[in-house]
């Protein structure tokens, strides 16, 4: 099942701060999040693993709330480049393709 | 550089014509996958293969096809049954286990109908 991901879209001005959303209804084993630019591929950002745990490199961090099956994408003092659509991919085990969300918009401005 | 390679970039199909889109990896990854992208729905998956010789069905599998001969090529049919094509597919890749690793995405290969 999809997760459901929140805000659908969101504008910052550069230099605020943003928290993207990601729901699932099933227990999950991993949380994987992306990013894509317009017209290319996604790039990894992060794979969080149940357990509830936090991980983060520069300004951008992530958590895994394994009880309420929720994982939230922190983006701080955001820069032009974070500009793009961020998605969650679930997994329900170890070994099973990943779902992923409709997608969250996010765009930075001077 | 190890990476995944789409191709064509662009291609065009007309009315009752099978097109195929060509993935290869050489990261030497066993599991290989196909996403089909439209505006505002994310990344759907098409089929996935964990192993030569063997794919699995994904959640919008009706009217495409694919093989998997070969460790490193994970080619797409998309069929004269698929009445609504245009979109944007994505090709991946991972290490099995996927819950440890992330999936390498190739560029891309945007379709649409003459």
């Amino acid at each position: 099942q999809q997760p459901v991901q929140s805000p659908q879209a969101v504008i910052l001005r550069e230099g605020e701060d943003a928290v993207i959303n990601c729901s699932s209804s099933k227990a999950l084993y991993s949380v994987h999040w992306y990013r894509q630019k317009h017209g290319e591929a996604p790039v990894f950002l992060m794979i969080l693993l149940k357990g509830g745990e936090q991980k983060g490199h520069e300004k951008i961090s992530a958590s895994f709330n394994e009880k309420k099956q929720q994982s939230s994408l922190y983006l701080t003092a955001s820069q032009l480049s974070y500009s793009g659509t961020y998605f969650c991919g679930t997994e329900i085990t170890g070994n099973t393709p990943l779902v992923f969300g409709k997608g969250t918009r996010l765009s930075v401005i001077a | 550089d190890g990476g995944i390679t789409q191709s064509p970039k662009y291609l065009f199909r007309k009315e009752g014509q099978n097109v195929t889109l060509s993935c290869e990896q050489n990261l030497n990854h066993d599991a290989m996958y196909w996403y089909r992208q439209d505006p505002g729905q994310g990344l759907r998956l098409i089929y996935y293969s964990q192993i030569v010789n063997d794919f699995q069905k994904g959640d919008i599998a009706e009217g495409y096809s694919v093989s998997r001969e070969k460790k490193e090529s994970f080619p797409l049919t998309v069929t004269s049954a698929q009445k609504n094509p245009t979109a944007f597919y994505l090709c991946a890749s991972s290490i099995l286990g996927a819950g440890k690793q992330p999936q390498h995405f190739g560029d891309g290969t945007r379709l649409s109908i003459l």
